[in-house]
């Protein structure tokens, strides 16, 4: 089955620098990369997904990448806000099926 | 985005009595809805699938009996801790599917005193 790793588990940065968040799938069959935010006590929201057939997608400050070959995709948050910390998840889904496979989780912490 | 609810957001039950979760989807019709149970600090770990009137589908390890899940609609799904257990306490949170995107309830917080 699809295993998603997610990498730093933690990640502490200045207020207005640019964060990276990296995730790799196992599964080559995956074609659609949610990534969710969640803060405390809260569910997780979706703050934006790529498909397979999309390299990159960006909203405002939040982009993602997708490297279908390597099988990896990453979450850039620029000029981040005391608001942007929380704990960030990726997750994978495997065409046909419709069941999440989520990293980990990152905990991202903007200083300000 | 899409809007899911969960209610009760938090419940205190004493063990051996049962407890059940509502989740609607607001302002969209979910031919799926998921369920989640969530540790501190971890992951989502998802327990079982459903779908608008079929039974729903648990993932490995999770007791179905126990676990009582009901998708009458397809705007409402129901989660039933029966027989609640201290070991039972955790964060339980639904999601919706619309298409390939998942949306996320608010969460209920379940106590087993």
């Amino acid at each position: 089955g699809e295993n998603v790793e997610q990498h730093p588990s933690t990640l502490s940065v200045q207020e207005g620098d640019s964060a990276v968040i990296k995730c790799t799938y196992s599964d080559s069959a995956s074609n659609y990369f949610p990534w969710y935010k969640q803060e405390l006590g809260k569910g997780p929201q979706l703050i934006i997904d790529i498909r397979s057939n999309v390299g990159e997608k960006k909203d405002q400050r939040i982009a993602v990448t997708l490297n279908k070959t390597a099988k990896h995709f990453s979450l850039h948050i620029t000029e981040t806000q005391p608001e942007d910390s929380a704990v960030y998840f990726c997750a994978a889904v495997i065409q046909g099926a419709q069941k999440l496979v989520f990293g980990q989780g990152t905990r991202l912490t903007i200083n300000p | 985005g899409a809007v899911v609810s969960q209610h009760p957001s938090r419940v205190i039950c004493k063990s051996g009595t049962s407890v059940k979760i509502e989740c609607r989807s607001l302002d969209f019709q979910a031919t799926t809805m998921f369920w989640y149970r969530q540790f501190p600090k971890q992951s989502l770990m998802l327990m079982a699938t459903s779908n608008e009137g079929s039974k729903a589908t648990y993932e490995q390890g999770v007791e179905k009996d126990k676990f009582l899940i009901n998708h009458a609609s397809l705007t409402l799904s129901t989660l039933t801790v029966t027989s609640a257990h201290p070991e039972d306490s955790s964060f339980y949170i639904c999601s919706a599917s619309e298409r390939y995107e998942q949306y996320f309830g608010p969460g209920t917080r379940l106590t087993v005193t």
